[in-house]
């Protein structure tokens, strides 16, 4: 089945830098590729979402870079705010359960902004 | 994006009781939903798959006697914790499909004491 690797599972940067998370699947087979953000205490967001189609998407701040061939696929966060301060999930949507294609999650990242 | 709410956001329990948590797609239709458990500071543990008006797919290791869902219509889903005790405590996240995105209700925070 398929196997998502994420990194760093933290992440401390400086208000303004950018900020980076990467990761990797194992099913070539995966074609949609979704990133999430969870507050504390609170449900998964839809940040960012690419197709394997797509090599790269923008929007504002955020942008997810993929390279099929090397199964890689980052989340990228520029000018960051410490309202960005959250976990980050990215997602491999490859594998089938029940008929339906399921994400496999990656074990998140917690990034933290410093005013 | 699509919203989906869950309630209660927040319970707690007696152990032996049961608990019912409900999801709703609401502007959209859901064919399928799941439902994940979290633990703290650990990623989402898928618990089950649910298609309307049919049984529900369970992950391994998930008791499907302990956990009851139902999804009677393409906008509601429910979990039932059955005989809940203390272990049973957790932040439960159901999920529903709108095309290929899963959009995430809000959790709900069981304490079973």
């Amino acid at each position: 089945g398929e196997n998502v690797e994420q990194h760093p599972s933290t992440l401390s940067v400086q208000e303004g830098d950018s900020a980076v998370i990467k990761c990797t699947y194992s099913d070539s087979a995966s074609n949609y590729f979704p990133w999430y953000k969870q507050e504390l205490g609170k449900g998964p967001q839809l940040i960012i979402d690419i197709r394997s189609n797509v090599g790269e998407k923008k929007d504002q701040r955020i942008a997810v870079t993929l390279n099929k061939t090397a199964k890689h696929f980052s989340l990228h966060i520029t000018e960051t705010q410490p309202e960005d301060s959250a976990v980050y999930f990215c997602a491999a949507s490859g594998r089938i359960s029940g008929g339906s294609y399921i994400p496999t999650f990656g074990r998140g990242t917690s990034l933290i902004v410093h005013p | 994006g699509a919203v989906v709410s869950q309630h209660p956001s927040r319970v707690i329990c007696k152990s032996g009781t049961s608990v019912k948590i409900e999801c709703r797609s609401l502007d959209f239709q859901a064919t399928t939903m799941f439902w994940y458990r979290q633990f703290p500071k650990q990623s989402l543990m898928l618990m089950a798959t649910s298609n309307e008006g049919s049984k529900a797919t369970y992950e391994q290791g998930v008791e499907k006697d302990k956990f009851l869902i139902n999804h009677a219509s393409l906008t509601l889903s429910t979990l039932t914790v059955t005989s809940a005790h203390p272990e049973d405590s957790s932040f439960y996240i159901c999920s529903a499909r709108d095309r290929e995105t899963q959009y995430f209700g809000p959790g709900t925070r069981l304490l079973v004491l």
